[in-house]
């Protein structure tokens, strides 16, 4: 059980948009703490997408975008691609758990 | 580039010890947190441990406190987990981060921007 919830799987077709929402609580996203989120495809590294809720490294393509609101957040892909078919994690804090980093259980996005 | 590679992963009984490695290279590591993140099959991920940069403070997550302990050595650019009496839900991939670190809303909010491939650790008889 993630203290942050994600749907455990979302889908669409090349060229669509897509979101993936992350649901904290008072604690963690509802005490104003920030979310990240990560593509991660197996057998590879994690890779840091957005930070700050809203933030893109250097590299990070602009078709993905991130937004908070209260105790939610959100990730969006914009004209999906093959190659975004991966899992996706948020992460934020929890000061239940002494500011520790948590995160999501994580999404499945397929291209169909 | 940043380059963040793991070892010391396989296969150990429960109960037993191990002891993975991590060298950092591309960036002054000395400056910077570290942490290890791991994925347990099928599963997602789960933080660790973290240490900071001049190793002052160290946290663990409650699954492995008092029994995993977070450590580096600068001069070497390497970041080390040992972990003792190891469990099955111990098995994981495990991952070492580099963690960023920073004040927000009155928060202190963290994120790793750099991970490693990881390591493997299989805890069985």
């Amino acid at each position: 059980q993630s203290v942050l919830t994600q749907p455990p799987s979302v889908s669409g077709a090349p060229g669509q948009r897509v979101t993936i929402s992350c649901t904290g609580g008072s604690s963690n996203l509802g005490a104003d703490y920030d979310v990240s989120w990560y593509q991660h495809l197996p057998g590879t590294a994690p890779k840091l997408l957005i930070f700050g809720n809203t933030y893109r490294p250097s590299g990070v393509p602009d078709r993905f975008s991130g937004s908070k609101s209260g105790a939610s957040a959100s990730l969006a892909i914009t004209g999906l691609q093959p190659e975004d078919e991966a899992d996706y994690y948020c992460q934020s804090s929890d000061s239940r758990l002494n500011g520790d980093v948590v995160f999501g259980g994580g999404t499945r996005l397929t291209v169909l | 580039e940043v380059q963040l590679v793991e070892s010391g992963g396989g296969l150990v009984e429960p109960g037993g010890s191990l002891r993975l490695s991590c060298v950092a290279s591309g960036f002054t590591f000395s400056a910077f947190d570290m942490a290890w993140v791991r994925q347990a099959p099928g599963k997602g991920l789960e933080w660790v441990s973290y240490i900071s940069g001049g190793s002052v403070t160290k946290t663990y997550a409650a699954s492995v406190r008092g029994r995993f302990t977070i450590s580096r050595d600068n001069a070497k650019n390497s970041l080390f987990l040992q972990m003792n009496s190891l469990r099955a839900e111990d098995t994981a991939v495990y991952y070492c981060a580099r963690e960023i670190g920073y004040d927000a809303n009155a928060n202190y909010n963290t994120y790793f921007d750099s991970w490693g491939h990881g390591t493997l650790v299989t805890v069985s008889s």
